[in-house]
C-alpha cells in the first residue's frame, strides 16, 4: 500500500531562520513524490519534484527537497524563512505505474514569527 | 504547463439542492481529476474523470450523490447532489500532463461550497 505521511501538524519559525518540513512515504513502486503550497484562499502551486532522477530537488522561492530513499523520506528545506512562506505544505506521492494515482499528505501549516 | 478555471469560484447553497461545478482546461488532457478540501484537511480523491469512459470513483464516493460529465478533452463537470452542511469543502478540479519522462499535475482554484 502508498502512503505518505507529514510527522509536523504545525511548524513555527523566526523570519530568517531554517525552515524543515518532514514527509516519509510508504510505495511499493517507484514514487514520484511532490511538494505543493497552498496559501489561504489561494490554489495550489507547486514547489518542486521528484521523478528518479537528482535525489537534490530544487524548487521555487529556495525551497529544495533531498529524496532519501533507505530513510523513505522527503524533507522539504529552506535555509532562511521569508514572512510570505507561511502558508499550508503538502507532502504528495503519486504512482504512474498500471494507472496514475495521487495520495496527499495532511499536510503542515507553517508560521512564521517577524 | 496548463491553466485550469472553475465556475463559480464560490457559492452558499441551501440543504438538499444540487451544485454544478464546471471545469475548463486551456489545452486537451486524458486525464482530469476531482478532489475534495473538508475545512481544515487536505485534499481527498473523489474520482478520475477519463474522456471517453465512466469515472472512476473513489471509496466513500458514489456517482449518486458525484455525478461527472467529460465531454471532451478540455472540459468536465462535477455535480454535489442533494447537498448536507457536511459537503460544505473546497472542490479542486486537476488535470495530468505526460511529458516522455515524467508528469505533472496542476490544480484549479477550487470551487468554496457552503451548504446552510
Amino acid at each position: 500500500a502508498q502512503s505518505v505521511t507529514q510527522l509536523d501538524s504545525h511548524v513555527s519559525v523566526s523570519e530568517g531562520t531554517p525552515v524543515l518540513l518532514r514527509c516519509n512515504y510508504s510505495s511499493s513502486y517507484s514514487p514520484s513524490l511532490f511538494w505543493y503550497v497552498q496559501h489561504p484562499n489561494k490554489g495550489l502551486q507547486l514547489l518542486l519534484k521528484y521523478t528518479s532522477a537528482a535525489t537534490l530537488v530544487k524548487g521555487i522561492n529556495g525551497f529544495e527537497a533531498e529524496f532519501k530513499k533507505s530513510e523513505t523520506s522527503f524533507h522539504l528545506t529552506k535555509p532562511s524563512a521569508h514572512m510570505s512562506d507561511a502558508a499550508e505544505y503538502f507532502c504528495v506521492v503519486s504512482l504512474g505505474s498500471g494507472g496514475f494515482k495521487t495520495i496527499f499528505g495532511a499536510g503542515t501549516r507553517l508560521f512564521v514569527k517577524a | 504547463s496548463a491553466v485550469i478555471s472553475q465556475k463559480p469560484s464560490r457559492d452558499i447553497c441551501q440543504r438538499g439542492t444540487s451544485l454544478t461545478i464546471q471545469c475548463q482546461v486551456d489545452s486537451q488532457v486524458t486525464m482530469m481529476f476531482w478532489y475534495r478540501q473538508q475545512p481544515g484537511q487536505s485534499l481527498t480523491l473523489i474520482a478520475t474523470a477519463n474522456q471517453g469512459s465512466e469515472a472512476t470513483y473513489e471509496s466513500g464516493f458514489v456517482i449518486d450523490k458525484f455525478p461527472i460529465s467529460r465531454p471532451n478533452l478540455t472540459f468536465s463537470t462535477l455535480t454535489v447532489s442533494n447537498m448536507s452542511p457536511e459537503d460544505s469543502s473546497i472542490y479542486l478540479c486537476s488535470v495530468l500532463l505526460t511529458g516522455q519522462l515524467t508528469y505533472e499535475q496542476y490544480f484549479g482554484p477550487g470551487t468554496r461550497l457552503t451548504v446552510t
